[in-house]
């Protein structure tokens, strides 16, 4: 089974801009997550969908925002992006059902000058 | 902060040795996760124990959960110079996928 893919692995943007990420989950998953990693906050939850349904949001502003399609594949979309949205950020998906471990991808790199 | 907490934050040992990377949270779980980072790259599924369950093996991989205490324990026996990577544990709780994340632990193996 292929894993959890993200495109693309890096992007530069600038101040103001917007940037949409991608990602698409492991056959069957329909739950995907989302993260954010930076050196000063460590990993924090953005997200999670569950059958093209928002489940659960984390503590960010509204300029992040994401949305998942019918075949499970989601996307993530930040306006106005600003430094501090430099970061790592992780797709993962995990199996319908309760303690399924979730599977990540290898992240897109959003740097902002 | 519900954030959960791993020490110690860098351990740097020898190829062969023992590493063992610790684990405390704050809020009831139904299961701990344990992940490994390579520099760069996304998170690696290591091991799941449910709350229910107080060790779990997996190859070189020992992890023990203490939910009386809040906290868990990852052992890496006889390790390599490969397993050099960052640790992190997550837990997560009720119907939601959501999972909290220690700020891990940076294992140096020394060959």
């Amino acid at each position: 089974k292929a894993g959890v893919t993200q495109t693309p692995r890096y992007l530069i943007k600038t101040r103001g801009q917007q940037v949409t990420l991608s990602c698409s989950p492991i056959s069957g998953h329909r739950s995907v997550s989302w993260y954010q990693q930076t050196p000063g906050q460590g990993l924090q939850f953005l997200f999670e969908y569950f059958s093209e349904t928002q489940r659960n949001k984390g503590n960010f502003p509204g300029r992040f925002s994401g949305r998942q399609f019918s075949n499970s594949r989601s996307e993530m979309n930040v306006s106005t992006l600003e430094l501090g949205d430099s970061a790592l950020y992780l797709c993962a998906s995990s199996a319908t059902g309760t303690n399924q471990p979730q599977h990540f991808g290898d992240g897109t790199r959003l740097s902002i000058l | 902060s519900q954030q959960g907490e791993e020490d110690p934050q860098a351990l740097s040992i020898q190829e062969g040795e023992n590493a063992t990377m610790n684990c405390s949270y704050k809020t009831s779980i139904n299961n701990l996760q344990w992940y490994r980072q390579n520099s760069g790259r996304g998170l690696v599924h290591l091991i799941l124990i449910r709350s229910n369950e107080r060790e779990k093996h997996s190859g070189r991989l020992r992890v023990t959960l203490d939910t009386s205490k809040k906290s868990s324990s990852l052992l890496i026996t006889a390790s390599r110079a490969a397993d050099t990577a960052s640790y992190f544990c997550a837990y997560g709780g009720g119907g939601s996928e959501k999972l909290v994340f220690g700020k891990g632990t940076k294992l140096t193996v020394n060959p």
